[in-house]
């Protein structure tokens, strides 16, 4: 079964400043990667999804990520973050090639400080 | 596109009473809907699977006959909680898919305050 780890629970950061959130996975086969945002009291907004192909995946609202398979990562980046940014994110895997359930991280708190 | 909805979008009930979830996919047929717990700043948790005219698949753990599940059409989904408790309480979000998908699409959740 996969798994995946967000160490951080919280990153506070200063607004234009830039920011990563990490997101590691574990998985003995081929998987899918996704980073979604959440606000309070809403439901997910999906960022960008790595399925196949290049490596660096660019999302909406100026995120990125970077596949790594070595390092089996998936860490969301954005250069300048704004305090509209401030919400929960969360890295999301499944197993690839068609419906399979997906496993959620326990979440990172960005908190964006003016 | 690949809108998909929640009702309500908050409830507040007594214990013991029941309560029904609409999840409906606005612009798309959804094959396969799904239905996440969420407790506070914790991650989501998902509580089964559905398939349009079949049975839903319940992940270990969870109750299916406190958690009913009905997958009616290919475009919405009800979660009812039956005889709610307080330990019932909980943001519940469901989520859709495509036929052959690679995604869901998550509804905007439903917030419910069993006392």
């Amino acid at each position: 079964a996969q798994s995946v780890t967000q160490l951080d629970s919280q990153v506070p950061v200063f607004e234009e400043a830039p920011v990563e959130l990490r997101c590691n996975y574990s998985s003995s086969v081929s998987v899918y990667l996704f980073w979604y945002v959440q606000y309070p009291n809403q439901g997910l907004q999906l960022l960008l999804k790595y399925l196949s192909g290049s490596t660096l995946v660019k999302g909406i609202n100026g995120f990125e990520a970077e596949f790594n398979k070595s390092q089996t990562s998936f860490h969301l980046r954005k250069p300048s973050v704004h305090i509209s940014d401030t919400a929960e994110y969360f890295c999301a895997v499944t197993l690839s090639g068609g419906y399979q359930k997906v496993t959620f991280g326990t979440g990172t708190k960005l908190q964006v400080i003016p | 596109g690949a809108v998909v909805s929640q009702h309500p979008s908050w409830v507040i009930c007594k214990s013991g009473t029941s309560v029904k979830i609409e999840c409906r996919s606005l612009d798309f047929q959804a094959t396969t809907m799904f239905w996440y717990r969420q407790f506070p700043k914790q991650s989501l948790m998902l509580m089964a699977t559905s398939n349009e005219g079949s049975k839903a698949t319940y992940e270990q753990g969870v109750e299916k006959d406190k958690f009913l599940i009905n997958h009616a059409s290919l475009t919405l989904s009800t979660l009812t909680v039956t005889s709610a408790h307080p330990e019932d309480s909980s943001f519940y979000i469901c989520s859709a898919a495509r036929g052959g998908y690679n995604e869901q699409f998550f509804g905007p959740g439903t917030r419910l305050t069993v006392l």
